[in-house]
C-alpha cells in the first residue's frame, strides 16, 4: 500500500542550526503539506504546497521555514535558525482529490 | 472561542465495551467530517469521514454528525486493547488537506 515516507525519524539539533526535513509524498499525489504537533497539543497546520507553489500558509509559517520540491519525489521543509520552541513532532501529508494522507513523522528536538 | 473542541480524556474503558467520542465545532462552513486515529509517536491515520448529517458505519466504527447542534461523534463497538490510542476529530476548511484538528481524546482499552 503507498504511503507517505519522512526521514529521518528522529533529529536532534543545536539552537540556531539549520534543519531540513525531507517527505516522500504518494506518488500520484498533488498536493503537499507540513503539520507540526507540539508534545500534549493540537495537530496544526503549517503549509500546502501545489504546482510547485505555495497554495496557504498558517500564520506559524513565517520567514524562517521554507518548503521545497526539488525534484519529481521528495518534498522538505527548511527551518532556517532553530529555535527552542521548534522542538516538535512535524508531519508531512498528501493527497490527490480527496483524504490527505499522513506520514510517521519526525520528531525534532531543539537543544 | 475554538473552531474544533474535543475532550483529551483520558477515557479508559475495559475490552469489548463501546467507546463513545465526540468533538464540537463552531464553524457552521465545515461539510465534511473526519476521524483519525494516532498511536504514541505516529502520524494520524484516517479510520473514517462522513459528509454533512448523518451516520456512517465501517466496521466496528460508527461516525454520527448532527450539524444542527454542530456535534459529532465516533463510536467503536467490541473495544480491543489494539484500539488502545489518540482519535482525532478533524475537518477540512479550504481543501481536503488543510484540516482543523481537535485536541484528541487518548483511549485506553483495558484487558
Amino acid at each position: 500500500e503507498p504511503e507517505v515516507t519522512q526521514t529521518p525519524s528522529h533529529q536532534v539539533t543545536q539552537m540556531g542550526q539549520e534543519v531540513i526535513l525531507r517527505c516522500v509524498p504518494i506518488s500520484n499525489h498533488l498536493y503537499f503539506y507540513w503539520y507540526r504537533q507540539i508534545l500534549g497539543q493540537k495537530v496544526e497546520f503549517l503549509v500546502s504546497f501545489y504546482n510547485n507553489e505555495i497554495s496557504e500558509k498558517s500564520e506559524i509559517f513565517d520567514d524562517q521555514f521554507s518548503v521545497e520540491r526539488p525534484d519529481g519525489s521528495n518534498f522538505t521543509l527548511k527551518i532556517r535558525s532553530t529555535k527552542l520552541e521548534d522542538s516538535a513532532m512535524y508531519f508531512c501529508a498528501s493527497n490527490r482529490d480527496t483524504e490527505a494522507f499522513f506520514g510517521q513523522g519526525t520528531r525534532l528536538t531543539v537543544v | 472561542q475554538k473552531e474544533v473542541e474535543q475532550d483529551p480524556g483520558p477515557l479508559s474503558v475495559p475490552e469489548g465495551a463501546i467507546v463513545s467520542l465526540n468533538c464540537t465545532y463552531s464553524n457552521s462552513a465545515f461539510q465534511y467530517f473526519m476521524w483519525y486515529r494516532q498511536y504514541s509517536r505516529k502520524g494520524p491515520e484516517l479510520l473514517m469521514y462522513t459528509y454533512s448529517s448523518g451516520n456512517k458505519e465501517d466496521g466496528r466504527f460508527t461516525a454520527q454528525v448532527d450539524k444542527s447542534s454542530k456535534y459529532i461523534s465516533l463510536f467503536i463497538r467490541d473495544s480491543q486493547p489494539s484500539d488502545s490510542a489518540t482519535y482525532l476529530c478533524a475537518m477540512p476548511t479550504d481543501s481536503w488537506g488543510k484540516l482543523q484538528f481537535g485536541a484528541g481524546t487518548q483511549v485506553v482499552v483495558t484487558p
